[in-house]
């Protein structure tokens, strides 16, 4: 059983390139979760997914698409990175959307330069 | 705005020793969730405890407790008989109907042998 699992774990980008986070996770979990987290602060939710074709906003998700085509996987792009998305971005999931606790990825670290 | 506020941006403390984490948050939702996260040096974030608004008696999980006072908005982590491995960042949230989960700052712990 191996959690959520993110990749890459750092990746570098010039301005204007696209990628994509992989997000995965094995424990059949409804929810899943995108967050990032700048130098200092608190994690800020991107998008979330209450379940296989169901996505919504979170509280900055300007610069970023998800897609949910199956219970596993929770993809975040990127399309033209800019400076400001210098960020650890962090994938969870959870059971339910509240009683049940969120499991977090290890992070993927990013420079936009 | 929901928001959360921890206003003790680092602490430290004695081995053995206890200490008292602050949070507030400001919301206009009657019925939401509070949780403590730790966040070591590998950026592995670890849910530490968990509160529901709707229960009056404060959560306890081994060594950790809160203090939740609703009227107040106030839910602050007591660490009793500090360990080194106690040493990180902790992250005070919210969580509210529709799955928007809001954090705060962080608190830097560190654990004097």
């Amino acid at each position: 059983n191996a959690g959520v699992t993110q990749t890459p774990k750092f990746r570098i980008l010039k301005i204007g390139q696209s990628m994509t986070l992989q997000c995965t996770q094995d424990m059949n979990h409804n929810y899943m979760y995108w967050y990032r987290q700048d130098p200092g602060m608190g994690l800020k939710l991107i998008y979330y997914s209450v379940g296989a074709g169901i996505t919504d906003k979170g509280e900055v998700p300007n610069g970023y698409n998800v897609s949910r085509s199956t219970t596993e996987d929770f993809p975040l792009r990127l399309e033209l990175a800019a400076p400001s998305q210098t960020s650890v971005y962090f994938c969870a999931s959870s059971y339910d959307g509240q009683t049940y606790e969120q499991y977090f990825g290890p992070g993927t670290r990013l420079t936009v330069t | 705005a929901q928001t959360v506020t921890q206003s003790q941006p680092e602490m430290s403390v004695q081995e053995a020793e206890t200490v008292t984490l602050s949070c507030t948050y400001d919301t206009s939702e009657s019925d939401y969730y509070l949780f403590w996260y730790k966040q070591p040096p590998s950026r592995q974030m670890i849910l530490v405890i968990r509160q529901e608004a709707y229960k009056q008696q404060n959560a306890t999980e081994n060594r950790f407790s809160v203090n939740f006072q609703k009227a107040a908005k106030s839910f602050s982590l007591k660490i009793s008989d500090s360990q080194l491995g106690d040493a990180a960042m902790y992250f005070c949230a919210y969580l509210i109907t529709g799955n928007q989960f809001y954090f705060g700052t962080g608190t830097s712990l560190t654990v004097i042998p």
